[in-house]
This record gives C-alpha cells, sequence and structure tokens, in this order.
C-alpha cells in the first residue's frame, strides 16, 4: 500500500528565510504523481506545486521548490525568502491512477 | 469557474440527528473524493467516485455514513444517526480521469458539530 509521511509535525521559520519541509513515501510503482498542498488557518486546501514522478527536473512555482529524489522516495517541499502569509499546515500528497494519499501534515509557524 | 462548492460551511446538530454534506464538483471533473479532518485522525479519505460510480468506499467509518452521486454535478454525504465523534470538518475535492495528472481541487469544507 502506498504510504506517504511527513516526520516533522511543526516546523517555523523567520520572516525572510528558508525553510524546507520533508516528505517521504512507499510505492512500487514507477509512474505517479506528487503534490503539496498548503492549508492555512481558513481550512482551503490550495494546491502549491506539483511534481510528475517521469520528469527528473525538480519543479518551481516562484517561492516554492521541490528536491525530487525518486530512488529515495523523497519529494521535499523548500519555500524561500518566508512571509507571514506562508504560515499553514502543508500536506505531502502521492497520486497514481486517481488515488490519492496525503500525509499526516507539517504546521509552519513564520516568525517576524 | 467557481470551484467545489460545499454546503452548508456550519452545521450544528444534536447527536442523533440526520446530516447530509452537499457537494457540486468542478464542472468537467469526474472524479469526487469526500475526505473528514480531525486534530487527532488529520485527513481521511473516506470515498471517492469516478464517473459517479463509487470506486473505493473502505475509508467510510460504519453504516451510519453514507454517499451518493447521482449525476455528475452533485454527491451527498449522509450521516445517520450523527454521534458526537463525528464532529470534524468535511471536504469535498474533484479532480479529472483516473489516471492522469489532474490534481485535486478541494471545497471549502463543512464544519460539523455534533452535540
Amino acid at each position: 500500500a502506498q504510504t506517504v509521511t511527513q516526520s516533522q509535525p511543526e516546523m517555523s521559520v523567520q520572516e525572510a528565510e528558508t525553510v524546507t519541509l520533508s516528505c517521504t513515501y512507499d510505492t512500487s510503482e514507477s509512474d505517479y504523481y506528487l503534490f503539496w498542498y498548503k492549508q492555512p488557518p481558513s481550512r482551503q486546501m490550495i494546491l502549491v506545486i506539483r511534481q510528475e514522478a517521469y520528469k527528473q527536473q525538480n519543479a518551481t512555482e516562484n517561492r516554492f521548490s521541490v528536491n525530487f529524489q525518486k530512488a529515495a522516495k523523497s519529494f521535499s517541499l523548500k519555500i524561500s525568502d518566508s512571509q507571514l502569509g506562508d504560515a499553514a499546515m502543508y500536506f505531502c500528497a502521492y497520486n497514481r491512477r486517481g488515488q490519492f494519499y496525503f500525509g499526516t501534515g507539517t504546521s509552519l509557524t513564520v516568525i517576524p | 469557474d467557481a470551484g467545489v462548492i460545499q454546503s452548508p460551511r456550519h452545521e450544528v446538530t444534536e447527536m442523533g440527528q440526520e446530516v447530509t454534506l452537499r457537494c457540486k464538483p468542478i464542472s468537467g471533473h469526474n472524479s469526487l473524493f469526500w475526505y473528514r479532518q480531525t486534530m487527532m485522525r488529520g485527513l481521511e479519505l473516506l470515498i471517492y467516485f469516478n464517473n459517479n460510480v463509487p470506486i473505493d468506499d473502505s475509508g467510510m467509518p460504519e453504516d451510519r455514513f453514507s454517499a451518493k452521486m447521482p449525476n455528475a454535478s452533485f454527491s451527498t454525504l449522509k450521516i445517520q444517526p450523527s454521534e458526537p465523534r463525528d464532529s470534524a470538518v468535511y471536504f469535498c475535492a474533484s479532480s479529472g480521469n483516473l489516471g492522469t495528472i489532474y490534481e485535486q481541487y478541494f471545497g471549502p469544507g463543512t464544519r460539523l458539530t455534533v452535540t
């Protein structure tokens, strides 16, 4: 069975600094997709970034980037120049053929 | 596009009452998911549909929970009878076809409180 593990329940970062959130997953498949979702206090789940497993190049979206290590089954999220609005719960997710698996989340605090 | 629409946004009910949560997926999406989120258990997948057909309902906690998708634009999650331990935020999400790379789009959630 596919599982997604986020080993950091809580993280904090100073405003304008960089933080990396960790995610590992377990799968025997070679073709799948990975996502990071953000859930601010409003509870709305917002897609931050996605990565196709067949692509070697790491995805980037403005200040957000991932470090995708397929062999290690690792998918970390780097947030550069952290802003107060980045404070939220972050979920890592795995998708194959429409079935989604979510990690338990990392709560990110941004310190002014 | 209005995104995934859920109603009501908040629901407070007494134990034993029937609760119905509603969801309208994004037009054109043919997969729909119901999740429950609590502090203790995190985000749990309850059931998902593809082309209005339930594909996996193994996450449905017990027979008190039921879900339907009578057409491509509407789904309900019903709890009957409700219990205090059902208090949670319930999310509906939709995405494109199974086997594609479409990400899930979430609704705003329904906060259910059972007293």
